[in-house]
């Protein structure tokens, strides 16, 4: 059995200032973890994905995560804050590389605020 | 309790036929969407539905079909078309722009 616990449902950050977004997960067996954003009125958007390769994994729009087993972690960060991020997130945790047989397990969301 | 049922779990289609995955939500949500994921890929959009009777393609529309007759229904129809069908599908609900509910999967194989 896997689940995912992201720890935050709202997060909010100043324009400029550091994005930090959490995720726990449980699994089995060696997970593939993912990060989704979905903007308003929109599909979700694949952010970034881990699949037992390097550790700390680089995404699109300045976003990385960084697969931490010990901790059982993939908190999703970047840097500076932009308005355009304001959007929910989705941690996903699959248990068969990505190949999504019966294996995705979603978060719950984390919905990010930018204040101006 | 409120939720979302995608059936069926597996699915086996010949080559050369039209089939149909069914995804059902009684959470009264008004937009429902549909993704499909291939092994080493994320979830691409193929068609969502944001009121009844309306819908809009997604990324990767071409060979697939949907209907929203219903509030609570959003069938998505593989047809002969759709050159590569074998793949992961996954239903989605939500009742505004933030918050979605994720159905469990349809797992569809062509023999």
């Amino acid at each position: 059995a896997q689940s995912v616990t992201q720890l935050d449902s709202h997060v909010s950050v100043s324009e400029g200032t550091p994005v930090l977004l959490r995720c726990n997960y449980s699994s089995s067996y060696s997970p593939s973890l993912f990060w989704y954003v979905q903007h308003p009125n929109k599909g979700l958007q694949l952010l970034l994905k881990y699949t037992s390769a390097a550790t700390l994994v680089k995404g699109i729009n300045g976003f990385e995560a960084e697969f931490k087993k010990s901790e059982t972690s993939f908190h999703l960060t970047k840097p500076s804050a932009h308005m355009s991020d304001a959007a929910e997130y989705f941690c996903v945790v699959s248990d068969d590389s990505g190949g999504g047989a019966d294996g995705l397990t979603f978060g719950k969301g984390t919905h990010l605020i930018i204040q101006p | 309790d409120g939720g979302i049922t995608q059936s069926p779990k597996y699915l086996f289609r010949k080559e050369g036929q039209n089939v149909t995955l069914s995804c059902e939500q009684n959470l009264n949500h008004d937009a429902m969407y549909w993704y499909r994921q291939d092994p080493g890929q994320g979830l691409r959009l193929i068609y969502y539905s944001q009121i009844v009777n309306d819908f809009q393609k997604g990324d990767i529309a071409e060979g697939y079909s949907v209907s929203r007759e219903k509030k609570e229904s959003f069938p998505l129809t593989v047809t002969s078309a759709q050159k590569n069908p074998t793949a992961f599908y996954l239903c989605a609900s939500s009742m505004s722009i933030y918050g979605y509910t994720f159905g469990s999967g349809t797992r569809l194989t062509v023999v």
